[in-house]
């Protein structure tokens, strides 16, 4: 059975451009969550999904983010007009129900030069 | 204010070395508390989930247990490849977040 599947592994851009990362979660897991880990710390919250709808978008750290789920399955994190500071490594969960243990993908390392 | 806060940052132990990590926590009502082992280059992976004080979850060299305000990750008799940062997670009964620690990283000297 398949994990949860992040593309692209690594992405290195610009600052100032777009970019866009993907996550499939495991089948049949309606929520899905997105986070953010820096060298050293601990992931940190972004965004859920309950569905197609976002739950919780509180995580988000200003308006250049912004993620969907339009099917309920695959969802896509996007960034505009990044900055240095966006650079780590943008982790997605799945688990089958909210108060279920999350399952993670191995994540996307995003370096912003 | 963190809501969860892991110690020591770092341990090494010996291998056959038991110890405990722990994993304190402020949140106001606990849905749940969680732990994953995360590995270089890899995303978290689920060890144990703890609902209510004095559970306890064992799997292999590993216990679990939780009271009131802290969880200990209690390690028996480790070996080389239990070395990995561990990782703890609260969410809370009032929402869908979860809060995590800067987690501890183990490494088990052969």
């Amino acid at each position: 059975g398949a994990g949860v599947s992040q593309t692209p592994s690594n992405k290195v851009t610009e600052k100032g451009k777009y970019v866009e990362l993907r996550c499939d979660p495991i089948s049949g897991h309606t929520a899905l969550y997105w986070y953010r880990q820096s060298l050293g710390q601990g992931p940190e919250f972004l965004i859920y999904f309950q569905g197609t709808g976002a739950a919780d978008d509180s995580g988000l750290p200003n308006d250049r983010f912004f993620a969907v789920r339009p099917e309920g399955s695959v969802s896509t994190l996007k960034i505009q007009r990044t900055e240095r500071g966006d650079s780590a490594v943008y982790l997605c969960a799945s688990s089958l129900t909210p108060n279920q243990p999350q399952h993670f993908g191995d994540g996307t390392r995003l370096s912003i030069l | 204010e963190d809501q969860v806060t892991q110690s020591p940052e770092a341990l090494r132990l010996q291998e056959g070395e038991s110890s405990s990590l722990n994993c304190s926590y402020t949140v106001s009502g606990l849905r749940g508390l969680f732990w994953y082992r995360q590995d270089p280059g890899k995303g978290p992976e689920f060890l144990f989930t703890l609902y209510s004080a004095g559970e306890e979850k064992e799997k292999e060299r590993l216990k679990a247990t939780l009271t009131k305000k802290e969880s200990f990750l209690h390690i028996t008799a480790p070996k080389p490849e239990d070395s990995a940062t561990y990782l703890c997670a609260v969410q809370e009964n009032t929402g869908n977040q979860f809060y995590f620690g800067t987690g501890t990283s183990l490494t088990v000297i052969p």
